[in-house]
């Protein structure tokens, strides 16, 4: 199995800021990652595929990067919209997530 | 707008089986280069993939689930299904149905997700 490790599990930020979550996986997944959004109590949100394509109808605020093994998820400024749990999932073997960060308000 | 929607029991006793389905609407199930993929999420943890079908029938599964699986596919009704059996305790999540991209459109991603059901194992 490839384990997926997101760091931090908790932020606390302010609307404006720039946050960045990072992903690692326990073998490199090359680009095969992808970065949700989840809401309490609705389904995850596709936001990133590929490491850094953008879905369709995703704020550009939202970007991706990082190839192998290390990734990261940038929000460039922070809206009330976004607080919420972030998830990123690989899908080099199989599919698996990571235990997701949850962005609270500061 | 293709959108999903899952359908079946709220609560199942254990070491019974559960069966759900998965209706879509707003497109063919059959068209397009799609996965049809199950997905479960206990409350506070993490998603956990279960497995996936395509439109030929050819499944693959969650090797921790797999002895445990049947996922299958209905073009004509526009449905697919996840068939667990044997529950316990520890099956009691939020199950959801999801597209899952190919190699040629979102490759490994769950583009589109229904609601989710809640299944609760308990006696």
């Amino acid at each position: 199995d490839i384990q997926m490790t997101q760091s931090p599990y908790t932020l606390s930020a302010s609307v404006g800021d720039r946050v960045t979550i990072t992903c690692r996986a326990s073998q490199s997944i090359s680009r095969w990652l992808a970065w949700y959004q989840q809401k309490p109590g609705t389904a995850p949100k596709l936001l990133i595929y590929e490491a850094s394509t953008l879905e369709s109808g995703v704020p550009s605020r939202f970007s991706g990067s990082g190839s192998g093994t290390e990734f990261t998820l940038t929000i460039s400024s922070l809206q009330p919209d976004d607080f919420a749990t972030y998830y990123c999932q690989q899908y080099n073997s199989y599919w698996t997530f990571g235990q997701g960060t949850k962005v609270e308000i500061k | 707008q293709v959108q999903l929607q899952e359908s079946g029991p709220g609560l199942v006793k254990p070491s019974q089986n559960l069966s759900l389905t998965c209706s879509v609407s707003g497109g063919s199930i059959g068209r397009g280069s799609y996965y049809w993929s199950w997905i479960r999420q206990p409350a506070g943890k993490r998603p956990e993939w279960i497995g996936r079908v395509y439109i030929s029938g050819s499944t693959d599964y969650n090797p921790s689930l797999k002895s445990r699986v049947t996922i299958s596919i209905d073009t004509s009704k526009n449905q697919f299904s996840l068939r667990l059996s044997s529950l316990t305790a520890a099956d009691t999540a939020i199950y959801y149905c999801a597209r899952l991209g190919s190699s040629i459109s979102k490759p490994g991603a769950f583009d589109i997700w229904g609601p989710g059901t809640l299944v609760t194992v308990s006696s």
